[in-house]
């Protein structure tokens, strides 16, 4: 299995709920990030946070890191059609060489 | 301006060609990544480079060839292109490598062999 993997791998919401994804992952890390994709678009970064950090916020997302379990969330609040994408969860070391290892996404779908 | 970015956005060609792909990133950025998508969506690393050195080589065939001329471009070289080759590649950069830092995705090309 994949180091980070999200859950669930599909999400369908309506307009004004919040959205919770969950990434899981195996082995020490340095830092988790959470990446969104459009359809057919690039990842685009939304947030990091640091193996020393429990939570953190951006806007309408809230991210929460429990080392313990090697595990985060990524909270949407009031969303949105345009939130509409994939989400990614990718963990960070510094011994793994200079890479992002990415979950396999969750499909997230606002429905009007 | 665009801060990565990659091109062609999408390529179809047959089996057995050759072809290239082409990234730059003007973020002044150390570190630049290939990384492949599956259809599943599923990423995975192909290569990094820092500085023009190559830190991550994946174990990918050896008819992938990166190039880095200059620390702001890495092209991705395909040799004798197989159906299983396609898939969607992303060119990505970081400020610093070792997944400490954000990194900043191109767009993708969406390479389709036929």
């Amino acid at each position: 299995s994949q180091q980070g993997e999200e859950d669930p791998q599909a999400l369908s919401i309506q307009e004004g709920e919040n959205a919770t994804m969950n990434c899981s992952y195996k082995t020490s890390i340095n830092n988790l990030q959470w990446y969104r994709q459009n359809s057919g678009r690039g990842l685009v970064h939304l947030i990091l946070i640091r193996s020393n950090e429990r939570e953190k916020h951006s806007g309408r997302l809230r991210v929460t890191l429990d080392t313990s379990k090697k595990s985060s969330s990524l909270l949407i609040t009031a969303s949105r059609a345009a939130d509409t994408a994939s989400y990614f969860c990718a963990t960070g070391k510094e011994t793994s060489g200079s890479r992002l290892t990415f979950g396999e996404g969750t499909q997230l779908t606002v429905n009007p | 301006d665009t801060a990565v970015s990659q091109t062609p956005k999408y390529l179809v060609t047959q089996m057995g060609n050759d072809k290239s792909i082409k990234c730059e990133q003007n973020l002044g950025h150390d570190t630049m990544y290939w990384y492949k998508q599956d259809s599943k969506k599923f990423l995975k690393i192909m290569f990094s480079y820092n500085n023009k050195e190559l830190i991550i080589n994946e174990t990918v065939p050896n008819r992938f060839s990166p190039k880095s001329p200059d620390k702001a471009h890495l092209n991705l070289h395909i040799n004798s292109l197989e159906l299983g080759d396609s898939a969607v590649y992303f060119c990505a950069s970081s400020r610093i490598g070792g997944g400490t830092t954000e990194a900043f995705f191109g767009q993708g090309t969406r390479l389709t062999v036929v």
